[in-house]
């Protein structure tokens, strides 16, 4: 059972535009969401999280927004550089909290490209 | 610091066969978490390690066991391998009570099965 989706397996922006993934998720509980970033021979680095009580956490040139009510969430990432193309996996602590020892759920991810 | 490392990189087996897979958290982290990510999969949680004793467990068949030693380092043991058990497996250590942006992955083990 997919608890979060992410239902683009791909994405190509040009360099300097903005890149929007987005994810969705089933759990209501689910109170934490984290976006990672993986690159090839690499294991996924953290890169940004939200906590429910809030709609919108920003770290510089990426923002993640959460829509609750639509069980939505999305990374922006602006403007795109080279550097980004890797594959983006937006993630959940089953247990809801905030603290690294809780396991996570993952979804399935999205392949970024960034066209020079 | 050499941050999480895992071995071997690659790792090719047969079915049937019983695979051993090592992980060094990053210095100062005590909690090891395993996850299996098959190809066009996101992570999968398998375990996780605290205090030498298996604190979660995701929804994994017994033919996965693990260990943590007293130095913090980890093993992931698979039995019975089965050709679904081809997949990247990732290590990732964290200082218990610490929050995600603390977690770190290692580059993983890729495992076939024959």
């Amino acid at each position: 059972d997919q608890q979060v989706k992410q239902n683009s397996p791909s994405l190509s922006v040009q360099e300097g535009r903005i890149s929007i993934l987005n994810c969705d998720y089933t759990n209501s509980m689910f109170d934490y969401f984290l976006w990672y970033k993986k690159y090839p021979a690499e294991g996924p680095t953290f890169l940004i999280s939200i906590s429910s009580i809030k709609d919108k956490n920003e770290d510089g040139r990426f923002t993640v927004f959460l829509n609750k009510s639509a069980k939505h969430l999305s990374l922006h990432i602006v403007p795109s550089q080279p550097g980004d193309s890797a594959v983006y996996f937006c993630a959940a602590p089953i247990g809801g909290s905030n603290f690294g020892n809780e396991k996570l759920t993952f979804g399935t991810g999205t392949r970024l490209t960034i066209i020079p | 610091d050499a941050g999480v490392t895992q071995s071997p990189t690659h790792l090719i087996k047969t079915r049937g066969q019983q695979v051993t897979l090592r992980c060094s958290p990053k210095s100062g982290h005590d909690t090891v978490s395993w996850y299996q990510q098959a190809l066009g999969q996101g992570p999968q949680f398998i375990f996780q390690y605290y205090e030498e004793e298996e604190r979660q467990r995701g929804n994994f068949p017994d033919r996965f066991s693990g260990h943590q030693f007293p130095n913090y380092s980890s093993e992931l043991n698979v039995n019975a391998l089965l050709l679904g058990d081809s997949a990247l497996y990732l290590c990732a250590s964290s200082l218990d009570g610490s929050s995600y942006n603390e977690q770190f992955f290692g580059p993983g083990t890729r495992l076939t099965v024959l």
